[in-house]
């Protein structure tokens, strides 16, 4: 059964520092995706990033940064010095696509504060 | 850029009302996706579409839902028969035709449903 765990229920760091946002996932099939999504206070969903469980280099986007390690299941999400704007609560999900698109499961999502 | 939009945003009913609550989902499009998250918790999958049917459901998804594309654009989730338990925001959420690979899902804004 599919399970993506996220530990850290609220984190909060003053603007400018570093954050860490941590997911674990549990998976039976190699072929796998992985997805972070971001929930601002207004309550829209928004995509984040897509791996596959295939590729597992880690990959920057400006102060965003990912470090997925099959070796640990784990898909962690860095944000470099941080922002008000991003206070959100940061969701990281799972599929396996056994043909095609298939539900995403979601973990219990992490709340970061960033205050000013 | 495209995006999904759902209406309404908010939506208060009485116990045993029916409620329907309607997705545009991005034009090229053809996988369609009910989600909802009860307030704090995480989001949970509800059903999958796909050329005119039901590709996959939860077990939330019992018989007192419903889902539809009326037309060409539009895509419906019903509730027959609203219970207090039903109140959260439910999602919409569409993604590209798969080529054997997980499409990214993209969510709508959601609509906040309040049964009293």
């Amino acid at each position: 059964a599919q399970k993506v765990t996220q530990a850290q229920t609220e984190i909060s760091v003053v603007e400018k520092e570093d954050v860490t946002l941590d997911c674990v996932y549990e998976t039976r099939d190699t072929t796998y995706y992985l997805f972070w999504y971001k929930q601002p206070p207004s309550g829209e969903l928004v995509f984040l990033i897509r791996r596959n469980s295939f590729d597992e280099q880690n990959e920057i986007s400006g102060r965003y940064s990912w470090n997925f390690q099959k070796s640990t299941s784990s898909f962690n999400f860095t944000i470099t010095a941080s922002q008000v704007v991003d206070s959100a609560v940061y969701f990281c999900a799972l599929s396996e696509p056994t043909s095609g698109n298939t539900p995403l499961v979601f973990g219990k999502g992490t709340r970061l504060s960033v205050i000013a | 850029e495209p995006e999904v939009t759902q209406t309404p945003s908010h939506q208060v009913t009485q116990m045993g009302q029916e409620v329907i609550l309607r997705c545009v989902p991005i034009s090229n499009h053809l996988y369609f996706y009910w989600y909802r998250q009860i307030l704090g918790q995480k989001v949970e999958f509800l059903v999958s579409f796909y050329n005119n049917e039901i590709s996959e459901k939860s077990e939330i998804f019992d018989d007192q839902f419903s889902v539809e594309r009326p037309d060409g654009s539009n895509f419906t989730l019903k509730i027959r028969s609203t219970k207090l338990e039903d109140s959260a925001m439910y999602f919409c959420a569409s993604s590209e035709p798969s080529s054997g690979r997980q499409e990214t899902q993209y969510f709508g804004p959601g609509t906040r449903l309040l049964v009293l």
